[in-house]
């Protein structure tokens, strides 16, 4: 299993610009969840979805769009990309709610 | 006020020593409680998991304190390979999980 993959590794955006960010889970999960993570604040959670066509929004959602149409694939669309939002984005996916939570390796976003 | 409090550190050790990370969450009502380690540029795993009674992995001993909300790990017998940032988590009622921003660990020869 490759577990949680997400694409891509670095990306740099111009202020403005639209982007997806890809994760996919090969483990089966119905849970997936995107966090964003910068200096000094810890990971907080954008979005998440407890199975296929569901989704619903986390502590910071302003910015974000997701969607689940299949289990394995959870993208993270940035719409018009904002400095505010270089950070590094990590996915994670979980069998259950209950479950440990297991992360993909993370992409390195950053906004001018 | 974050949900999940934590001393940043830096805590640098010596190999072999014992050190002890604590965190406070600020929740009652939190259910599920964790011990995640971050290494340099890479992404959070699951150290283990805390339960009321405490529970122990080999060298690292995590304890509950509920009534003061209040969660710790130690380690025992540091290697220099238990350099990382530690992240103490909790979880409500729901799915998310709720990150205190992390202590960093060097252990050092």
């Amino acid at each position: 299993n490759a577990g949680v993959t997400q694409t891509p590794k670095f990306q740099v955006l111009k202020t403005g610009q639209s982007m997806t960010l890809q994760c996919a889970q090969d483990m089966n999960h119905e849970y997936m969840s995107w966090y964003r993570q910068d200096p000094g604040m810890g990971l907080r959670l954008i979005h998440y979805s407890v199975g296929a066509g569901i989704t619903d929004q986390g502590e910071v959602p302003n910015g974000y769009n997701v969607s689940r149409s299949t289990t394995e694939d959870f993208p993270l669309r940035l719409l018009s990309a904002a400095p505010s939002q270089t950070s590094v984005y990590f996915c994670a996916s979980s069998y259950s709610g209950d479950d440990e939570q297991f992360f993909g390796p993370g992409t390195r976003l950053t906004v001018l | 006020r974050k949900e999940v409090e934590q001393d940043p550190g830096p805590f640098n050790v010596p190999e072999g020593a014992t050190v002890a990370f604590n965190c406070t969450y600020s929740n009652s009502a939190s259910q599920s409680f964790f011990w995640y380690r971050q290494d340099c540029r890479k992404e959070p795993k699951l150290l283990m998991s805390v339960y009321s009674s405490g529970n122990e992995d080999g060298r690292f001993t995590a304890q509950l304190n509920r009534a003061s909300q209040y969660i710790s790990l130690l380690i025992r017998d540091s290697k220099l390979s238990d350099s990382a940032t530690y992240l103490c988590v909790t979880r409500n009622s729901g799915y998310a999980l709720n990150f205190g921003k992390g202590t960093s660990l060097l252990v050092t020869p």
